[in-house]
């Protein structure tokens, strides 16, 4: 069985300080990961994944997450916060080998104070 | 490049009225097709996904029902919509039979019953 777990449901940062979004995760299968973001009445525009290559990984807009197995985390960082994003992200964790087994994380809002 | 379009963008429907959003993906051929649901402060649930024309997989019973008529279009109905049916609806796409590839999401359809 698979899990996703967000262990903050809010942040808040001021403009210009690191984000840290903590993600932690369950599973059975050898997993993909993934980081989607959403603004207000938006979809979901994903940020970076994870599949079993490189452990740091880079995404749009400066993000970068890291998987740790020892650890079953895959936190989201950016080295400084823009106004521009302010939004609800999502953490994601699938079966590589099924595309029917994707579980979606509760979300965390982010705020970015001026 | 691929695209995906959601119609309408927002629709208000008194309770007991029928309902159809629909969905299409443009750039691409046999996508694995998705329907979520997100309440107002909540995570996604997913509703259907369908892997090929005609092949539709419920993942939670309601008196909604989706269809796929063509291999890039997805459609989501109720015969009689009910108070708890209110939120925003989302379809996405993904290519392949393994959790590895992520999902692409449409802008939603904010659905609001009175």
């Amino acid at each position: 069985a698979q899990s996703v777990t967000q262990l903050d449901s809010h942040v808040s940062v001021s403009e210009g300080t690191p984000v840290l979004l903590r993600c932690n995760y369950s599973s059975s299968y050898s997993p993909s990961l993934f980081w989607y973001v959403q603004h207000p009445n938006k979809g979901l525009q994903l940020l970076l994944k994870y599949t079993s290559a490189a452990t740091l990984v880079k995404g749009i807009n400066g993000f970068e997450a890291e998987f740790k197995k020892s650890e079953t985390s895959f936190h989201l960082t950016k080295p400084s916060a823009h106004m521009s994003d302010a939004a609800e992200y999502f953490c994601v964790v699938s079966d590589r080998t099924s595309y029917d087994k994707v579980i979606f994380g509760p979300g965390t809002s982010l705020s970015v104070i001026p | 490049s691929q695209t995906i379009h959601q119609w309408p963008a927002t629709l208000v429907q008194p309770v007991g009225s029928p309902l159809s959003l629909e969905c299409t993906v443009e750039g691409t051929s046999n996508p694995n097709l998705y329907w979520y649901r997100q309440a107002a402060g909540r995570g996604l649930q997913l509703l259907f996904y369908s892997v090929g024309i005609g092949q539709i997989s419920s993942e939670v019973p309601q008196n909604l029902s989706a269809s796929r008529p063509q291999d890039r279009q997805f459609i989501l109905s109720s015969k009689k919509l009910l108070l708890s049916d209110s939120g925003f609806y989302l379809c996405a796409w993904s290519v392949g039979q393994g959790g590895d590839q992520p999902q692409h999401f449409g802008d939603g359809t904010r659905l609001s019953i009175l």
